[in-house]
């Protein structure tokens, strides 16, 4: 089994739609939770922490469930420019972090 | 503010061959780490610098090796190059806080090696 596993996508919805993403990672002892969001052929950039009693950005809600081990990202209301590959990426110890594949992202008007 | 920057950007090596990477981190951080992505997957963790000294390495062979100075700038060198190494490599940047603080990426050196 991965260590962090998503699920590759593409997730084709329409402008306005809630799509949601899930992450699964296997080491219970991984101490912190992150999105990133990557353009086409561009580096990855962070989109927000995930801490256990979750996190909300805008239209972005990201939260953690330790007990399932898998992590959550939230998009209301999507727009055209939130089309990307979201990779969620779990720190074990404090510096060694796991990227998962990423899930692709579609938003067609 | 000047981010992460990396150079080059992109490179062609043929198999056997050596290749140097460099980058240089974000304006106030003091930590490197260096990630190989291929092409529909996420990156991939090398290793960390920290303090001039590597301070954690992924599952990558010794031939990929790294180095980083006092200014905190980074390369990283990858011997006997092989197919397999064609790769966007990336550089990121953080603070030494570990795990709790983001990491900013540099736009990355794409190698191809045929």
């Amino acid at each position: 089994r991965k260590e962090v596993e998503q699920d590759p996508g593409p997730f084709n919805v329409p402008e306005g739609a809630t799509v949601a993403f899930n992450c699964t990672y296997s080491n219970s002892a991984s101490q912190s939770f992150f999105w990133y969001r990557q353009d086409c052929r561009k580096e990855p950039k962070l989109l927000m922490s995930v801490y256990s009693s979750g996190n909300e950005d805008g239209r972005f809600t990201a939260q953690l469930n330790r007990a399932s081990q898998y992590i959550s990202l939230l998009i209301r209301d999507s727009k055209l420019s939130d089309s990307a590959t979201y990779l969620c990426v779990v720190f074990r110890g404090s510096y060694i972090p796991t990227f998962g594949r990423g899930t692709s992202l579609i938003v067609h008007p | 503010d000047a981010g992460v920057t990396q150079s080059p950007t992109h490179l062609i090596k043929t198999r056997g061959q050596q290749v140097t990477l460099r980058c240089s981190p974000k304006s106030g951080h003091d930590t490197v780490s260096w990630y190989q992505q291929a092409l529909g997957q996420g990156p991939q963790f090398i290793f960390q610098y920290y303090e001039e000294e590597e301070r954690q390495r992924g599952n990558f062979p010794d031939r990929f090796s790294g180095h980083q100075f006092p200014n905190y700038s980074s390369e990283l060198n990858v011997n006997a190059l092989l197919l397999g190494d064609s790769a966007l490599y990336l550089c990121a940047s953080s603070l030494a806080g570990g795990g709790d603080s983001p990491l900013h990426f540099g736009n990355g050196t794409r190698l191809t090696v045929t």
